[in-house]
């Protein structure tokens, strides 16, 4: 079956730096989303990519799909502690329910 | 506006006791899904209803039952619960099946004793 591989797992990074999450599908995706989930919480919907070569932007967060469409990722800039959590991507091919990589953990230290 | 409701958000079962947990949505959407979290394991899919009347097995069904009582409920029943089944349970919904986000309720922490 359909599965979405999601790196790295972990990622500790220095308030201030970078962060990027990367996800590969085993197969061609007819959309791609990403979710947050903060530490306690539930996964919270952030953004959808539907186009090949698609590039989205949310304030600090860059999110892109591959011109193949089997791969994406999630880049921030300028990490704030505000962005702890764990980011999931979540792939779509035609009519199936998503499905969800492991998930990256972000810890930002101040 | 609620969202989607989980129902109970914590609980503590013995091995072998039963259990229902209930997630309703005021959102009028056709799809609901029911999760599991574990550490390290991300989101994986148990069952899911596509649209009221029907459902189906995720990727892991094993020891649990499910139930579309009519469009807002989807519940998730544990007949004989084991310790293997000790996690955080999730309830989705969305819209129609694909392009659309899915809205997560608050969860069910369950520990089986």
């Amino acid at each position: 079956g359909q599965q979405v591989m999601q790196i790295p797992q972990y990622q500790h990074v220095q308030e201030g730096e970078d962060f990027t999450t990367y996800c590969n599908s085993s197969t061609t995706l007819s959309n791609i989303q990403w979710y947050k989930q903060r530490p306690g919480g539930h996964p919270v919907f952030l953004i959808q990519l539907v186009k090949s070569g698609e590039v989205k932007k949310q304030k600090r967060l860059t999110f892109q799909f591959g011109e193949a469409k089997k791969n994406s990722s999630l880049h921030i800039t300028a990490t704030q502690t505000t962005d702890v959590g764990t980011y999931f991507c979540a792939g779509c091919a035609g009519n199936t329910p998503l499905v969800f990589g492991k998930g990256t953990r972000l810890s930002v230290i101040a | 506006n609620a969202g989607v409701t989980q129902t109970p958000k914590f609980q503590v079962l013995k091995t072998g006791q039963s259990m229902t947990l209930q997630c309703a949505q005021d959102m009028n959407h056709n799809s609901m899904y029911w999760y599991r979290q574990d550490p390290g394991m991300g989101l994986r899919l148990i069952y899911y209803s596509a649209s009221e009347g029907t459902t189906d097995k995720g990727e892991v069904p094993n020891g649990y039952n499910v139930s579309r009582l009519n469009k807002r409920e989807f519940s998730l029943r544990l007949e004989s619960a084991a310790p293997s089944q000790t996690s955080v349970y999730f309830c989705a919904t969305r819209m129609e099946y694909s392009n659309q986000p899915q809205h997560f309720g608050d969860g069910t922490r369950l520990s089986i004793l």
